[in-house]
């Protein structure tokens, strides 16, 4: 079953503005990941949250958590039209061995 | 450096033929081995994972089956395809994230 949702499902910007992205979860967790999937290619792995930590950054990405409402989100700031993706969040599973994906958000930057 | 190869790129197969999907990691040993199907404009689903030689776990077994024949080679197999088989096929392996192969995108027709 999968565990993340995100929200909203598409998202249109101008190049340049900040887009922002939602996920939740619906049991405890290790860790949150999120990921990118450029269309018709693999995804490729964007920044990994632990449940102990509240934010984190990588160059332009800015990931929070929020273990008491079981939610995370990605934000990307200064959006570019190479941005225009599918984005993911990822939670383990029980054993810690598997990993749920929700649906993804779908962002289209507008040059 | 460690790299994971799936291939191939593209499939089209016919209802009720047979499937092979071969994943190979380098660079790493005892990885976590996965695979998840994507359907069009969908999210992903985990089919088969896998921690160690001959350790399959099933998440979805459907008309699919897994086999980890060796340390750093994961197999993704049908007897008889289905027209819903059709999808894209990612490979991962972790253990820090995922790392995904580039994909196969099956077309059972």
């Amino acid at each position: 079953s999968q565990q993340g949702e995100e929200d909203p499902q598409a998202l249109s910007i101008q190049e340049g503005e900040n887009a922002t992205m939602n996920c939740s979860y619906k049991t405890s967790i290790n860790n949150l990941q999120w990921y990118r999937q450029n269309s018709g290619r693999g995804l490729v792995h964007l920044i990994l949250i632990r449940s102990n930590e509240r934010e984190k950054h990588s160059g332009r990405l800015r990931v929070t958590l929020d273990t008491s409402k079981k939610s995370s989100s990605l934000l990307i700031t200064a959006s570019r039209a190479a941005d225009t993706a599918s984005y993911f969040c990822a939670t383990a599973g029980n054993t810690g061995n598997q990993f749920y994906f929700g649906t993804g958000t779908s962002l289209t930057v507008i040059p | 450096s460690q790299t994971i190869h799936q291939w191939p790129a593209t499939l089209v197969q016919p209802v009720g033929s047979p499937l092979s999907l071969e994943c190979t990691v380098e660079g790493t040993s005892n990885p976590n081995l996965y695979w998840y199907r994507q359907a069009a404009g969908r999210g992903l689903q985990l089919l088969f994972y896998s921690v160690g030689i001959g350790q399959i776990s099933s998440e979805v077994p459907q008309n699919l089956s897994a086999s980890r024949p060796q340390d750093r080679q994961f197999i993704l197999s049908s007897k008889k395809l289905l027209l819903s088989d059709s999808g894209f096929y990612l490979c991962a392996w972790a253990p820090y994230g995922y790392t995904f192969g580039s994909g196969t995108r099956l077309t059972v027709v």
